[in-house]
């Protein structure tokens, strides 16, 4: 059973466009992170859920939008998407807040044409 | 500001041969720190960690890594490594309201 799971795995799409990331998890951990990871390999963390509420919400345009319906769910959504929002987003899992991340989905790729 | 420096962007290390991936942070008390591997097209597992304590950590997969303040520095090891073991490394240290500060990497090439 995948303990992190993120669709969809590429995302292809205009500038100009919405889009969402989803996110599950299936280990029953309380805190969930955005991450992204740009072409350095630098992962940056966007933000951060705790039991479905907001705890860290870093420098991040307006344009994102995160949702966690319940704990086991965190999406991602992108308004007027941006060249510069090309990257992996990564979305993560971990037992709760003060503990990091243990468990990390597969990755979005996300190109903007 | 914390900041974590992963000195060596790749180390080619030959199957069955001892590995240290090196990790330098900067910081003024005692710090929150991580390794973290992604194998290719994959996600991030959590290795290691240490908070406190032993300075010599044991992890997943056969890895350990030492905390040693003098140097600031929290290295990985491994006595023997395998093909599967090619990967992409990354050391993390927590900042302030527990993000994770991270290094930037290091690919890990197996030779056979």
């Amino acid at each position: 059973d995948t303990a992190v799971s993120q669709t969809p795995k590429y995302l292809v799409t205009q500038m100009g466009n919405d889009k969402s990331i989803k996110c599950e998890q299936n280990l029953g951990h309380d805190t969930m992170y955005w991450y992204k990871q740009d072409s350095k390999k630098f992962l940056k963390i966007m933000f951060s859920y705790n039991n479905k509420e907001l705890i860290i919400n870093e420098t991040v345009p307006n344009r994102f939008s995160p949702k966690s319906p319940d704990k086991a769910h965190l999406n991602l959504h992108i308004n007027s998407l941006e060249l510069g929002d090309s990257a992996v987003y990564f979305c993560a899992s971990s037992l709760g807040e003060g503990q990091p991340p243990q468990h990390f989905g597969d990755g979005t790729r996300l190109s903007i044409l | 500001a914390q900041s974590v420096t992963q000195p060596d962007i790749h180390i080619t290390v030959s199957e069955g041969a001892s590995l240290e991936l090196r990790c330098n942070y900067s910081y003024g008390a005692t710090p929150y720190l991580f390794w973290y591997v992604q194998s290719p097209g994959q996600g991030l597992q959590l290795l290691l960690k240490y908070f406190s304590g032993d300075t010599l950590v044991q992890g997943i997969k056969g890895f350990e890594a030492e905390f040693k303040r003098s140097q600031s520095s929290f290295n990985l090891r491994k006595p023997s490594v395998h093909w599967s073991d090619a990967a992409e490394y990354f050391c993390a240290t927590a900042g302030s309201n527990y993000q994770l500060i991270w290094g930037a990497g290091t690919k890990l090439i197996i030779k056979p």
